[in-house]
């Protein structure tokens, strides 16, 4: 089915571990963005991709990172999980809007749930 | 103050009432999006509006750009309507960030 892909859509981890949340796409969608969702606060966006190669910083990226080799997959990385770190993450991606005034709706991963221990 | 404020936090009404969920904005924007996010945790986008009304069964969502406000409502409300409604804006047409409201969570009573 075509849509947004996150995994896992669980993870637990202890302070200081590593880990790689994976997101993709099969609907060709040129931007693709990182989000993470706390009790009390809106989504607040982490990173984000207007296309292969280029990747820039949201409104909370500190401890984060991101790549975008490919068109499909824009995974977010966690180099040194930490407590603050706990929330949900979701993936969202849409065609780009190319500047002309177009409006497109996003489409959004299932999330996943992250505890940091 | 949260560039986007929704109201109210939480609605609770029974079966069948009409709903209205408000979504204000101090900032100039490009576009506004509402989203809804399911009991279980899944986000749906409903509408993107840059001006005017749009509307898609018993949902309707209207803008008015000059009064930076838009309202979502719900007609015929039913249990399944049950879910956080969330108010998002793009500032410009060049920059895809989206600033999000905390979301007006709505409980449908049978």
């Amino acid at each position: 089915n075509a849509g947004v892909t996150q995994t896992p859509k669980f993870q637990v981890l202890k302070t200081g571990q590593s880990m790689t949340l994976q997101c993709a796409q099969d609907m060709n969608h040129e931007y693709m963005s990182w989000y993470r969702q706390d009790p009390g606060m809106g989504l607040r966006l982490i990173h984000y991709s207007v296309g292969a190669g280029i990747t820039d910083q949201g409104e909370v990226p500190n401890g984060y990172n991101v790549s975008r080799s490919t068109t499909e997959d824009f995974p977010l990385r966690l180099l040194s999980a930490a407590p603050s770190q706990t929330s949900v993450y979701f993936c969202a991606s849409k065609p780009s809007s190319g500047g002309w005034g177009r409006v497109y709706g996003y489409t959004f991963g299932s999330g996943t749930r992250l505890t940091v221990v | 103050k949260n560039e986007v404020e929704q109201s109210p936090q939480n609605l609770t009404a029974q079966e069948g009432e009409f709903i209205t969920i408000n979504c204000s904005y101090s900032v100039g924007i490009s576009a506004l999006h509402w989203l809804q996010q399911h009991p279980g945790g899944g986000i749906v986008s409903l509408f993107m509006l840059s001006s005017g009304k749009k509307k898609h069964g018993r949902l309707i969502a209207t803008i008015n750009i000059q009064e930076k406000h838009s309202s979502l409502h719900i007609t015929a409300s039913h249990p399944r309507d049950s879910a956080v409604y969330i108010c998002a804006v793009r500032r410009n047409f060049g920059n895809e960030k989206l600033t999000f409201g905390t979301g007006t969570r709505l409980t449908i009573i049978p």
